[in-house]
């Protein structure tokens, strides 16, 4: 079953406000990981958090993690248009695990001008 | 540098016909990675390669799929007899190491359409 799930599934705010979306996994990570993907386009990778890291910031992006409740969040500040998109959490298990990334189902961001 | 170049962007195929799907990762990349995304969802792994060896291919379909990495050229991803279920974009991501320690970088996929 897919590793990660996100809520809200889609998400409509206003420019300059703030998007919060979530993540749940339910295996031991390595790491986290959030992509952006524009539609009809291909993933682009945002933001990687390790499973020792609790949170991590890039520009407008802040992410964090819990891993005893094996969650993630991913915060936009000050949204634009341009961040209009699909966000994604990804993640990836141990070594001894395999080296695949696993994918949750994706929050849809609106955002309106 | 180039990114990860996948043709081609968008195939149409009939019901019993084949469909193959290239991918070249970014220079000094020896991992890749192919994904399937069916609309409105998430992408769901299928199989990652090294050059010349398939390390893991549990998310591949037991019939009609197989995929490749020669030592020279791209990565194929190739579905034999495809039905209108196989219709969905086809992504390819590599890495220049073995993942658990960075990101993976997407190409812009390959939209396979089955009549």
């Amino acid at each position: 079953s897919q590793q990660g799930e996100e809520d809200p599934q889609a998400l409509s705010i206003q420019e300059g406000e703030n998007a919060t979306m979530n993540c749940s996994y339910k295996t031991s990570i390595n790491n986290l990981q959030w992509y952006r993907q524009n539609s009809g386009r291909g993933l682009v990778h945002l933001i990687l958090i390790r499973s020792n890291e609790r949170e991590k910031h890039s520009g407008r992006l802040r992410v964090t993690l819990d891993t005893s409740k094996k969650s993630s969040s991913l915060l936009i500040t000050a949204s634009r248009a341009a961040d209009t998109a699909s966000y994604f959490c990804a993640t990836a298990g141990p070594y001894n695990q395999g080296g695949k990334l696993i994918f949750g189902q994706g929050t849809e961001l609106s955002v309106k001008p | 540098n180039a990114g990860v170049m996948q043709n081609p962007r968008h195939l149409v195929r009939r019901r019993g016909q084949e469909a193959r799907l290239r991918c070249s990762p970014m220079k000094g990349h020896s991992h890749v990675y192919w994904y399937r995304q069916l609309p409105e969802e998430g992408l769901k792994f299928m199989v990652y390669l090294q050059k010349e060896n398939i390390i893991d291919e549990s998310g591949m379909p037991k019939e009609r799929f197989s995929a490749e990495f020669p030592k020279e050229g791209p990565s194929i991803l190739r579905i034999q007899q495809v039905v209108r279920g196989d219709s969905a974009a086809y992504f390819c991501a590599s890495s220049p190491r073995l993942l658990g320690t960075g990101e993976l970088f997407f190409g812009e996929g390959s939209r396979l359409t089955v009549l």
